[in-house]
């Protein structure tokens, strides 16, 4: 049981460039997010799903695109990378509708925007 | 206003004591309410939830939620050096709904 993975650990991009973070867990979660982490700011909602084939902005959307592939996956897309989006980049997943509605998170990605 | 307060520390405290940490919040409706310990370079792992008024206990841990006065709090017995991290708040108005609001955390660090 690996719980929720995050794919890649680590990503350089230069400004401009695009790619796809993905996420899968094997919880049988309905729910999953993608989150930022700066310093200062804490965790930031970018996206999320409540169920697979709904997906929903969060706090700071803009620069940004999901897809709900399936029940397990969840992938996050730059389609041109900004210096601004260099961050730490976590995914997490929880069960809707569950009374212990807990939130598990993967290991992140380190992205960094030259 | 932050949705969601916490003293960003450090906290130190000596090997073998209680830390406490504490949460505010400014959402009345808030129903459920976590702790995440987050080492350096690490994702946030979950510790502990509550979600009635009261105490949980779990292990060395134990959380503390008072929703008429919007604070949940954690306490650490026989803290260890290995207890060193940030620890995030977090709360969400229960189920049903995907917003959850974290603190920007508390440094701890236990001195051996």
């Amino acid at each position: 049981n690996a719980g929720v993975t995050q794919t890649p650990k680590f990503q350089v991009l230069k400004t401009g460039q695009s790619m796809t973070l993905q996420c899968a867990q094997d919880m049988n979660h309905n729910s999953m997010y993608w989150y930022r982490q700066d310093p200062g700011m804490g965790l930031r909602l970018i996206y999320y799903s409540a169920s697979e084939g709904t997906t929903d902005k969060g706090e700071v959307p803009n620069g940004y695109n999901v897809s709900r592939l399936n029940k397990r996956e969840f992938s996050l897309r730059l389609e041109s990378a900004a210096p601004s989006q260099t961050s730490v980049y976590f995914c997490a997943s929880s069960e809707y509708g569950s009374s212990y509605n807990e939130q598990f998170f993967g290991p992140g990605t380190r992205l960094t925007v030259l | 206003q932050k949705e969601v307060e916490q003293n960003s520390g450090p906290l130190s405290v000596p090997e073998g004591a209680i830390a406490s940490l504490n949460c505010t919040y400014s959402d009345r409706g808030s129903q459920s309410f976590f702790w995440y310990r987050q080492y350096s370079g690490k994702s946030p792992e979950l510790i502990m939830s509550i979600y009635s008024n009261g105490d949980k206990e779990d292990g060395r841990f134990t959380a503390q939620l008072n929703k008429a006065s919007q604070y949940v709090s954690l306490l650490i017995r026989d803290s260890q050096p290995s207890d060193s991290a940030t620890y995030l708040c977090a709360v969400n108005r229960g189920s049903g709904t995907y917003k959850y609001i974290f603190g920007t955390g508390t440094r701890l660090k236990v001195l051996a």
